[in-house]
């Protein structure tokens, strides 16, 4: 039973270029959620989405970053235009339909971006 | 708004040392409030969790006590081991199922 899978786990651009990750949810689980952990930071939740649709995205940066949860295949999160101050962790964390209550969510093991 | 403020790092204490990391938070309503571990090169894994006032959580000998009067959820663990060297952050979760953390406290554990 394979947890979240994360990938790349460690991505280099350099500035200007688009940064794409990955991330495929535990089986069976329905809601993905991003979060961004800059140097020296806890996690700062950016966006949580549900297949074909974002539930909460006021996490997000207004500009350049996006993403997406397929009815197939992975989550995206989607970087246009890398600055140096985009270089983090990003960690992507699943759960099941919420069903009332805490819904507990399984993390992945993040991707490094590097920004030269 | 909602907000973690956790005990500064890095904290270096010898094998069987008593552990205390400090955790005090700010939310509307009733949240619910976590612990979570971060192992090199790993993702987060859940320590233990407390969902309401009065409730302690407790996984491996770390307990964390819901303070409500205090907003306070301290972890502890009476004798840590070397294997207990990680980060370990503190959160919240209120509606809209977002977690806060907080910035998270490095912890060295020295034989």
């Amino acid at each position: 039973n394979a947890g979240v899978m994360q990938n790349p786990r460690h991505l280099v651009r350099r500035r200007g270029q688009e940064a794409r990750l990955r991330c495929s949810p535990m089986k069976g689980h329905s809601h993905v959620y991003w979060y961004r952990q800059l140097p020296e930071e806890g996690l700062k939740f950016m966006v949580y989405l549900q297949k074909e649709n974002i539930i909460d995205e006021s996490g997000m940066p207004k500009e350049r970053f996006s993403a997406e949860f397929p009815k197939e295949g992975p989550s995206i999160l989607r970087i246009q235009q890398v600055v140096r101050g985009d270089s983090a962790a990003y960690f992507c964390a699943s759960s099941p339909a919420p069903s009332g209550g805490y819904n507990e969510q399984f993390f992945g093991p993040g991707t490094r971006l590097t920004v030269l | 708004g909602n907000s973690v403020t956790q005990m500064e790092g890095p904290v270096t204490l010898s094998e069987e040392a008593f552990l205390t990391i400090n955790c005090t938070y700010t939310a509307t309503g009733y949240p619910s409030l976590f612990w979570y571990v971060q192992y090199p090169g790993e993702g987060l894994q859940l320590l233990l969790k407390a969902t309401k006032a009065d409730d302690k959580g407790s996984n491996k000998g770390f307990e964390a006590t819901y303070r409500k009067e205090t907003t306070s959820f301290h972890l502890e663990k009476g004798s840590v081991q070397v294997s207990d060297s990680a980060v370990y952050f503190c959160a919240l979760m209120n509606t809209g199922n977002q977690f806060y953390f907080g910035t998270g406290t490095s912890l060295t554990v020295i034989p």
